[in-house]
């Protein structure tokens, strides 16, 4: 099955420089990576997707770059602010079918420093 | 539109005792999951269902079980709660299956003592 691998599990960047997190995955069917962000005491939220079709999706301050020969993809978020603290997943799915979903990596605490 | 709902918020269990977590969607989703989430361990999918009356295994099933009578409900058991369960539990649904967007609900935080 499929295995993702999310680095670094904790980020902490000073209010307004920017952030990166990289995640890898090892199913070269694996065709579809969203990334949610999770606040605390709520559910995950999606906030930005691309499909394999695409090398990247920008949307504002939020991009996703997706290197499918290395089967690499990343979340940058620019001008980092307090609200975008919070733990943000990647996850891979197939669009052939994928039926059990998503497969998720471990997560990134995300701290923005004041 | 409440989008996905998860009833209790949370609850303590003494072990060996049994509960249902509730979980419905309002989107007219065919596929629902639900994932277990513990600290720094992402989350695990434990069972999931393509379509009323269908339901599947996933990564961590054993000690829970599922139904799926409704396109809106997939409530998930628990028969003897045992303390590796304390966990924050959470369900989802998605129109299609790995190739779509994923709509969460809040939670529910189980402790298990």
């Amino acid at each position: 099955g499929e295995n993702v691998e999310q680095h670094p599990s904790t980020l902490s960047v000073q209010e307004g420089d920017s952030a990166v997190i990289k995640c890898t995955y090892s199913d070269s069917a694996s065709n579809y990576f969203p990334w949610y962000k999770q606040e605390l005491g709520k559910g995950p939220q999606l906030i930005i997707d691309i499909r394999s079709n695409v090398g990247e999706k920008k949307d504002q301050r939020i991009a996703v770059t997706l290197n499918k020969t290395a089967k690499h993809f990343s979340l940058h978020i620019t001008e980092t602010q307090p609200e975008d603290s919070a733990v943000y997943f990647c996850a891979a799915g197939d669009s052939g079918g994928g039926a059990d979903g998503l497969t998720f990596g471990k997560g990134t605490h995300l701290i923005i420093q004041p | 539109n409440a989008g996905v709902t998860q009833t209790p918020k949370f609850r303590i269990l003494k072990i060996g005792q049994s509960m249902t977590l509730q979980c419905t969607q309002d989107m007219n989703h065919n596929y629902m999951y639900w994932y277990r989430q513990d600290p720094g361990m992402g989350l695990k999918l434990i069972y999931y269902s393509v379509g009323a009356g269908i339901t599947d295994k996933g990564e961590v099933p054993n000690g829970y079980n599922v139904s799926r009578s409704t396109t809106e409900d997939f409530p998930l058991r628990l028969e003897l709660a045992a303390p590796s369960q304390t966990s924050v539990y959470f369900c989802a649904s998605s129109y299609r299956g790995g190739r779509e967007t994923q709509y969460f609900g809040p939670g529910t935080r189980l402790l298990v003592l």
